[in-house]
């Protein structure tokens, strides 16, 4: 089955304490990238890649780092997590960078920083 | 740069009347649009999208959108709604121009189904 997998899928954690949240598509899929979901705010892009060992910035990457030494696999790598990082999280691929390709979601990763 | 508007926070429908979620959009060149569909406790489920060709773009669970390059809209619709189609619905766009950087997305729509 075509997926995207993200783990894990609920986490509380401690200011400071590094955490990473992986993902993991099998759709051999070039494009992927973070979100974090935040009431009224959508969705918001934190870092996106576009190939291996290609990564960039999206909108909110402060506080955030990604690694993309696998085609399938692009982890999110909180160094010193903050409150302000608590938030549903999402990872997300797509074929390729073309406009006209669907993005695919995997089922989101609850995070408490307390 | 792209943006993506959704007016409404929350759309109350009665079950078994038509539905309209609504999206307008920016973009500097051409749009791509995109609905997604996110139930509790899930991720994002593509509906359907616009890229080209006929205004009218049929989707999942018998959802449809009107592309309106006038008014700059992407509304959703379908024509009889049910209990369980309540869920947060989100537009979302690239922009050709633009396309590095992703989707942006619209902040969502709330929309309750009553029985």
């Amino acid at each position: 089955e075509a997926q995207v997998t993200q783990n894990p899928r609920y986490l509380i954690t401690v200011t400071g304490k590094k955490l990473t949240v992986t993902c993991s598509q099998n759709m051999n899929h070039e494009y992927m990238s973070w979100y974090r979901q935040d009431p009224g705010l959508g969705l918001r892009q934190i870092y996106y890649s576009m190939n291996v060992e290609v990564t960039d910035k999206g909108d909110v990457p402060e506080g955030y780092k990604v690694s993309r030494k696998e085609k399938r696999n692009f982890p999110l790598i909180l160094e010193s997590p903050s409150p302000n990082q608590t938030s549903l999280y999402f990872c997300a691929s797509s074929l390729s960078l073309g406009p006209g390709n669907t993005i695919y979601f995997g089922e989101g990763s609850w995070l408490t920083v307390v | 740069a792209q943006s993506v508007a959704q007016p409404e926070d929350q759309v109350n429908v009665a079950e078994g009347n038509p539905l309209t979620v609504k999206c307008t959009y920016s973009v500097s060149g051409n749009p791509y649009l995109f609905w997604y569909v996110q139930y509790p406790n899930r991720g994002l489920q593509f509906l359907l999208k616009y890229i080209t060709g006929d205004n009218l773009v049929k989707g999942s669970y018998g959802f449809e959108a009107e592309f309106n390059k006038s008014q700059t809209s992407f509304h959703l619709k379908k024509p009889s709604a049910l209990v369980s189609d309540s869920a947060l619905y989100f537009c979302a766009v690239r922009d050709t121009d633009n396309y590095g950087q992703n989707f942006v997305f619209g902040p969502g729509t709330r929309l309750s189904v009553l029985p």
